[in-house]
């Protein structure tokens, strides 16, 4: 089945260690994103790449970093330089722009708990 | 920027009734998408709803519809017959289709609304 895989769903981390969110999808969408959920709250998208090897801020960047060597993955790191990482963080895939259907398909998400 | 306002953190429908839920957006684009996504305790995000901003004809999906007022740039989601599996967040979104623009394909949401349904 197609889809998009968030993985752990659980994570905990310790202050000041960096920590590395998973995210893989074997939909062939060109474009993916990172986004941050604090409870009640709306989300806040971190990062979002529309092509391999390319990637942009998105508005709250700071103290995460990405990569996007491959189509299907995107990884997100969460550095000691960010704060307050406690947080459910969604990881989303959309097809390029100029495509029919551009709608973002969701992950499970993962839960950060900063220990 | 563009920027995604959701001015109703919580609504609330007795079951069989009609809603409204508000959205807002600021952009100089002409070119976008507009998107309801739904999320229900399992915080598993669903798309409910799309428009695309070249379309004046407002999208409809069942007991889902909208109502797309692109110069006041408004887009509300009104949800008839409401049913109790409609209860959970709403978040209204944007995505930039402007290919000249430093935001080509960013995907912003707005805070969303809790809607809770009573039977």
């Amino acid at each position: 089945d197609g889809g998009i895989t968030q993985s752990p769903k659980y994570l905990f981390r310790k202050e000041g260690q960096n920590v590395t969110l998973s995210c893989e999808q074997n939909l062939n969408h060109d474009a993916m994103y990172w986004y941050r959920q604090d409870p009640g709250q709306g989300l806040r998208l971190i990062y979002y790449s529309q092509i391999v090897n390319d990637f942009q801020k998105g508005d709250i960047a700071e103290g995460y970093s990405v990569s996007r060597e491959k189509k299907e993955s995107f990884p997100l790191t969460v550095t000691s330089a960010q704060k307050n990482p406690t947080a459910f963080y969604l990881c989303a895939s959309s097809r390029g722009q100029g495509s029919m259907n551009t709608e973002a398909f969701f992950g499970q998400g993962t839960r950060l708990t900063v220990v | 920027a563009q920027t995604v306002t959701q001015s109703q953190p919580e609504m609330s429908v007795q079951e069989a009734e009609t809603v409204t839920l508000s959205c807002t957006y600021d952009t100089s684009e002409s070119d976008y998408y507009l998107f309801w996504y739904k999320q229900p305790p399992s915080r598993q995000m669903i798309l409910v709803i799309r428009q695309e901003a070249y379309k004046q004809q407002n999208a409809t999906e069942n007991r889902f519809s909208v109502n797309f007022q692109k110069a006041a740039k408004s887009f509300s989601l009104k949800i008839s017959d409401s049913q109790l599996g409609d209860a959970a967040m709403y978040f209204c979104a944007y995505r930039s289709a402007y290919a000249g623009g430093t935001s080509y394909g960013k995907l912003t949401f707005g805070q969303g609304t809790i809607l809770t349904v009573h039977p």
